[in-house]
């Protein structure tokens, strides 16, 4: 059984559009995350929620807007996608978001804007 | 937010320790060092967390200096499979918040 899973894997689209990616985290955690590694492999977090409440908003354009329907899911829409979208974007999942909570990472989803 | 600093690269003799550094000098007593690693495009997997003492787990040790400035990631048993971007991360301010840094790209060789 896979832990946290994102769909899709792959996710090519014009500039312009609108976009969603999925997460679904089958580990019962309280605590979702949205990360963003970019071309240079450097990773940096862009949302948090813990039981369906935002906990961290990072300094990311509005045009990104997560939604969690319950606290096993945590989808990521991007409306009027740039070039400098194009990422790898993770989902991650935590039990209660605590400092001391491993995250646990799904498998990225790597989105490429023409 | 505190930063760390990593060695882009390294190499290790398949069997031999990898001994991996991490720069963390303006980190704040009460934030976490993390060390996750990344294999080929997989997402980033959990392998140990830290405050000041030195902690061991099933896939490596942790040792944090006294200072709590600088920490080493060891593999004691490299193996052909540990070959990843290790990064090491501080979280923020006694949060979740997980501050990555660049990552050093691990080559275990035969």
């Amino acid at each position: 059984d896979t832990a946290v899973s994102q769909t899709p894997k792959y996710l090519v689209t014009q500039m312009g559009n609108d976009k969603s990616i999925k997460c679904e985290q089958n580990l019962g955690h309280d605590t979702m995350y949205w990360y963003k590694q970019d071309s240079k492999k450097f990773l940096k977090i862009m949302f948090s929620y813990n039981n369906k409440e935002l906990i961290i908003n990072e300094t990311v354009p509005n045009r990104f807007s997560p939604k969690s329907p319950d606290k096993a899911h945590l989808n990521l829409h991007i409306n009027s996608l740039e070039l400098g979208d194009s990422a790898v974007y993770f989902c991650a999942s935590s039990q209660d978001g605590r400092v001391t909570d491993t995250q646990y990472f799904g498998p990225g989803t790597r989105l490429t804007v023409l | 937010d505190a930063k760390t600093t990593q060695p882009p690269s390294m190499d290790c003799a398949e069997g031999r320790a990898a001994n991996l550094p991490c720069n963390h000098s303006t980190i704040s007593g009460n934030e976490y060092v993390y060390w996750y690693r990344q294999i080929h495009s997989q997402g980033p997997q959990y392998i140990i967390h830290g405050l000041k003492n030195n902690e061991t787990n099933e896939m490596a040790s942790l040792i944090i200096t006294e200072d709590r400035k600088s920490s080493t990631l060891i593999l004691p048993h490299a193996t052909l499979r540990d070959t990843a971007v290790y990064y090491c991360a501080i979280t923020a301010f006694n949060t979740d918040k997980l501050i990555f840094g660049t990552g050093t790209r691990l080559q275990v060789f035969p």
